[in-house]
């Protein structure tokens, strides 16, 4: 069965830069894309951007760029999400979640990064 | 990038049916069929329950159903149960082959 896994928690200062990683299995790592969405405390679902596994092409959300990062090791089919220069709003759970379709389908179970001096 | 309108709350009594709207652009919504809908319970992880505007992933209950029209998609839940409040988020791809979010509807079960 299609399972992602991610890192545990993590505690940041501000400025620093934290980076998640999510490790697949149960499926053909490099066949489908991977995206990145985050969630802040009791707010909604917002959307980073897109690794392709095989390719390693991305795409991000345009609040993002410059400051994300999204990498993949096929050997051991593991994706990362690197967000750098962090803010207190970016304390949030941050999802991995591989396509169904187009659209994000199998979620890994979270990761919450807390920004704080 | 915008999010999609999404009301905020809904509500319904055990049995009844409700509809989510999710209303985008034509950039989004109406110019894509990768309209896709999720439940999410309090402290889990999204699900995802309809996806490519109506389709629905197996082990998901027939009692989901997704359409769309022109800008505005629909999530219709029938025959409600109480296990079915949660929050409901719709999402989208763009012309620029990105992704956007609802803001999310918050569905109580009276």
């Amino acid at each position: 069965q299609v399972q992602l896994v991610q890192s545990g928690a993590e505690v940041k200062k501000p400025g620093t830069s934290v980076k998640v990683s999510c490790k697949a299995s149960g499926y053909t790592f490099s066949g489908y894309y991977i995206h990145w969405v985050r969630q802040a405390p009791g707010q909604g679902l917002e959307w980073m951007g897109w690794i392709s596994p095989n390719s390693g092409g991305t795409n991000f959300a345009q609040k993002f760029l410059g400051r994300v990062t999204m990498t993949r090791d096929t050997s051991i089919s593991t994706a990362y999400m690197e967000l750098s220069r962090l803010r207190s709003d970016d304390t949030a759970v941050y999802y991995c979640a591989r396509v169904h379709g187009y659209s994000p389908g199998y979620w890994g179970q979270g990761t919450l990064v807390t920004v704080s001096s | 990038q915008s999010a999609l309108t999404q009301p905020a709350s809904v509500s319904g009594s055990p049995g009844q049916s409700i509809t989510i709207s999710c209303t985008g652009t034509s950039s989004d919504v109406g110019g894509h069929d990768s309209v896709s809908w999720y439940q999410q319970h309090p402290g889990k992880a999204p699900t995802l329950m309809i996806y490519d505007v109506s389709n629905r992933p197996s082990g998901i209950s027939n009692r989901f159903s997704g359409s769309k029209s022109g800008n505005t998609a629909s999530l219709t839940i029938s025959g409600l149960q109480p296990e079915d409040e949660a929050d409901y988020y719709c999402s989208s791809y763009t012309s620029s082959s990105t992704l956007v979010f609802g803001g999310g509807t918050k569905l109580t079960v009276l």
